[in-house]
């Protein structure tokens, strides 16, 4: 099974700041790798899949990069509802694993 | 207009067998272009992939909960069901189901979420 290993587990930005969130896959992906937000209490939402393809409707201020095994989460100027829980996921084989996510806190 | 919703028991004893059903609108499940996972989340920690199908041929699972999982698909329904042997208290958390689509054999991510169904295991 592909593991997915995401860091920071957590951070703490201000509005305005430019964050980045990295995730690992245990093998290459090329580029099966996709990105969601959870708000509390919500589903997860889909932000960008195959590494850095927007999905319709998402802030251009969310982008992706990588291949193989190393990809990145780039919030360009973070906003008060980009606050929330972010996770990767593979899409390259089965059994599809999610990582452990990165929670992004007020600082 | 793409909606998924679950439905099923709140509240399972242990031992017993759950049984979750996904409704799907918007999209046709007979379209082998779209297939359904199943997804759980345990109170406070990350979303953990259970199962999927795109046709009754094509079903894949969670390595490690294989042997407890059934996933079957009704199309003339637009039902996707999720059956699970055994719980345990380690199995309570919100079960979603999702849509994800293929072109060829690559797979895009999730792009339509149920709203989740919390399940609680306790006797």
């Amino acid at each position: 099974d592909i593991q997915m290993t995401q860091s920071p587990s957590s951070l703490s930005a201000s509005v305005g700041d430019r964050v980045t969130i990295t995730c690992r896959a245990s093998q290459s992906i090329i580029n099966y790798l996709n990105w969601y937000q959870q708000k509390p209490g919500k589903a997860p939402n889909l932000l960008i899949y195959t590494a850095s393809t927007l999905q319709t409707g998402v802030p251009s201020r969310f982008g992706g990069s990588g291949s193989g095994t190393d990809f990145t989460l780039t919030i360009s100027t973070l906003q008060p509802e980009d606050f929330a829980i972010y996770y990767c996921q593979q899409s390259y084989s089965t059994p599809l694993t999610f990582g452990g996510g990165t929670k992004v806190e007020i600082k | 207009q793409v909606t998924l919703k679950e439905s099923g028991p709140v509240l399972v004893k242990p031992t017993e067998t759950l049984t979750l059903t996904c409704t799907v609108s918007g999209f046709s499940l007979s379209n082998l272009r779209m297939g359904v996972s199943w997804i759980r989340q345990p109170p406070g920690k990350a979303l953990e992939w259970l199962a999927h199908i795109f046709s009754t041929d094509e079903k894949s699972y969670i390595t490690s909960l294989k042997s407890r999982l059934t996933i079957s698909e009704d199309t003339s329904n637009s039902q996707v069901v999720l059956s699970m042997t055994n719980l345990d208290p380690m199995d309570t958390g919100t079960y979603y189901c999702a849509r994800m689509q293929r072109v060829g054999a690559s797979w895009f991510g999730f792009d339509y979420w149920g709203q989740g169904i919390l399940v609680t295991v306790s006797s």
